[in-house]
């Protein structure tokens, strides 16, 4: 069983590029959730998803992010004109059900770390 | 504001110690506490999970422990090795997210 894969692992901008990261989440997993982690600090959510709906875009900033989690395909978090302080670890992370049901845990992806120049 | 705070933020130690990772959240209302362990570069991995209602948990030399009173979580390493080395996070699971400090580095020296 494949863990949660996200691609790219590293991915270099330069500013007022677009970013689209990908996340894939563990079969049978309809649940996901984003966090970036900027240098040096602890991540931060952003956002969590349902298929076809966003449940809590509450750690989101107001512009220039967007996600999505279609029917079908990966989960996307696109970044438009992307600016350096940008520049972060992108992590997704998976779960089976809704939250908080039980003590499961969320499954993390490899990171997609984002440098903008 | 919800908060989680670890310390030490570094820490390095020889081989064979045992040692305690602390950390301090501000939320009552949480539903469990996990530590991950963190490699450089490299994803998260989950070591323990403590339910609201427990008190601790144990995985090997590892041992984590809750006290949703204080709002004090614990993770204890007992007999260190050099692979222990990497960035310890701890978070507690709120509504619909998990909200992390922002970890302890820890490095064993052989």
């Amino acid at each position: 069983n494949a863990g949660v894969m996200q691609n790219p692992r590293h991915l270099v901008r330069r500013r007022g590029q677009e970013a689209r990261l990908r996340c894939s989440p563990m079969k049978g997993h309809s649940h996901v959730y984003w966090y970036r982690q900027l240098p040096e600090e602890g991540l931060k959510f952003m956002v969590y998803l349902q298929k076809e709906n966003i449940i809590d875009e509450s750690g989101m900033p107001k512009e220039r992010f967007s996600a999505e989690f279609p029917k079908e395909g990966p989960s996307i978090l696109r970044i438009q004109q992307v600016v350096r302080g940008d520049s972060a670890a992108y992590f997704c992370a998976s779960s089976p059900r809704s939250p908080p049901r039980d003590a499961q845990t969320q499954y993390f992806g490899p990171g997609t770390r984002l440098l903008v120049l | 504001k919800q908060e989680v705070t670890q310390i030490p933020a570094a820490l390095s130690v020889p081989e064979g110690e045992n040692l305690v990772l602390n950390c301090s959240f501000t939320d009552s209302a949480i539903y469990n506490l996990q530590w991950f362990r963190q490699d450089p570069g490299k994803g998260l991995t989950s070591l323990l999970l403590i339910q609201s209602s427990q008190r601790e948990q144990t995985s090997g030399r590892l041992n984590a422990s809750l006290d949703k009173s204080s709002g004090r979580s614990t993770l204890y390493i007992a007999a260190s090795q050099p692979g222990d080395s990497a960035t310890y996070l701890c978070a507690y699971q709120g509504a619909q997210k998990l909200v992390f400090g922002q970890g302890t580095r820890l490095t064993i020296n052989p």
